[in-house]
Parts: C-alpha cells; sequence; structure tokens
C-alpha cells in the first residue's frame, strides 16, 4: 500500500515563475492538506480540501497561492509569481476521514521549494 | 497560539526510556492529544493519540493525567533512529488541521 506520494521532491524556480506541487493521496484517503515549513521553523497548516471542495483556507496566503483536488487525479498546490520567501518544504497529508476515533494524518516526502 | 507547551530539548541514553512530557492546561473536553515526530528533512509521522485514557501501541505509550491538563510520550527502548523533533498536539478529532508548535528535538545519544 503506497503512502503519499509528492512530486516533484525539488523543485527550482526563478523569481516571478509558477510552481506546482502534486499530492497524491493513499490509497481510499479522500482529504488531503498541506502544509508548509520555512527554513529553521515549525509546521504551519494552509489548507485542507476534500475531493472537488475546500473545506479550510485559513492557513493559504490571500494572494498568489491556490490549492485545488479534483474528482480525478492529485491535490495541487499552485504559488504563481514566486518570490524568495516562498522558498520552504511544502508537505502534503492525506486521511480517510474527517471524524471519528481515528483520524491520523499521513504525511508525505514533500516537496522542497528553492526560489533563486 | 500554541494549546501546548513542551521543553525544547531534551537527551536521552539509547536502550532507556525516553518520557516526554506535555503541558495542556487549557485543553477541552472533546479534544484529544496526539503526538507526531519528524526526522530530520522527512515528513510527520503519527505515533500516538488518546482521549483519557492511557495509550500502547508498538511505537509508544501515551499517559494522560486524571485532569488532562497535561500527558508523557513514553518510548520504551529509546534507539538512535528514535532522534527527532518530537510535537504534542491538542485537537478536535473532528477537525482535521494539526497545529504544530515547537515540538521537543530529542537527540537518543550511543
Amino acid at each position: 500500500n503506497a503512502g503519499v506520494m509528492q512530486n516533484p521532491r525539488h523543485l527550482v524556480r526563478r523569481r516571478g515563475q509558477e510552481a506546482r506541487l502534486r499530492c497524491s493521496p493513499m490509497k481510499g484517503h479522500s482529504h488531503v492538506y498541506w502544509y508548509r515549513q520555512l527554513p529553521e521553523e515549525g509546521l504551519k497548516f494552509m489548507v485542507y480540501l476534500q475531493k472537488e471542495n475546500i473545506i479550510d483556507e485559513s492557513g493559504m496566503p490571500k494572494e498568489r497561492f491556490s490549492a485545488e483536488f479534483p474528482k480525478e487525479g492529485p491535490s495541487i498546490l499552485r504559488i504563481q509569481q514566486v518570490v524568495r520567501g516562498d522558498s520552504a518544504a511544502y508537505f502534503c497529508a492525506s486521511s480517510a476521514t474527517s471524524g471519528g476515533d481515528r483520524n491520523e494524518q499521513f504525511f508525505g516526502p514533500g516537496t522542497r521549494l528553492t526560489v533563486l | 497560539d500554541a494549546k501546548t507547551t513542551q521543553p525544547p530539548s531534551m537527551d536521552c541514553a539509547e536502550g532507556r526510556a525516553a518520557n516526554l512530557p506535555c503541558n495542556h492546561s487549557t485543553i477541552s473536553g472533546n479534544e484529544y492529544v496526539y503526538w507526531y515526530r519528524q526526522i530530520h528533512s522527512q515528513g510527520p509521522q503519527y505515533i500516538i493519540h488518546g482521549l483519557k485514557n492511557n495509550e500502547t501501541n508498538e511505537m509508544a505509550s501515551l499517559i494522560i493525567t486524571e485532569d488532562r491538563k497535561s500527558s508523557t510520550l513514553i518510548l520504551p527502548h529509546a534507539t538512535l533512529r528514535d532522534t527527532a523533533v518530537y510535537y504534542c498536539i491538542v485537537r478536535e478529532a473532528t477537525w482535521g488541521k494539526l497545529q504544530f508548535g515547537a515540538g521537543t528535538q530529542v537527540v537518543v545519544t550511543p
């Protein structure tokens, strides 16, 4: 049973370019979360999605960032017009349900974004 | 705003038990205590969670005080591979996001 997959693992972009980060949840999981970890800082929640719906985007920057989780295919975190401050590790996690006693989130290996 | 307080770091000798404390004095009745860890540069890994009762699994034990204001994660026989940042998180089980604090950097030494 494959875990959460993220690609690419490393992404280099120049200022002003677009970055697209992909996340394939674990089989059977329909809930996806994105977190960001800036250098030498803790993990910060960005957005929580179910299939075709954004449930909680309270951690998303108001501009340039968007996320989607289409009916088919992986979840995508999109960063437009990247700036150096976007350089970070972006982690995706998935879970089977949003409720109940067992709601562990399983994390992917992350995408390291470097903005030159 | 952090709901938990953890020591910033602690050392542990290989083979000994590691006891990681966490204070969550403002925890409410429907909130669970979750523990995750992050080994350097990797994605966080779920360890264990509990509501009121003590819990044990293949990785660790979780001891929650009767008033639920604090808890202790116990790694029974620490190995070098247990070196990581350990996060204690309080959350409602029905809610998605995890709010990570600074965690405790645990270093297991030979």
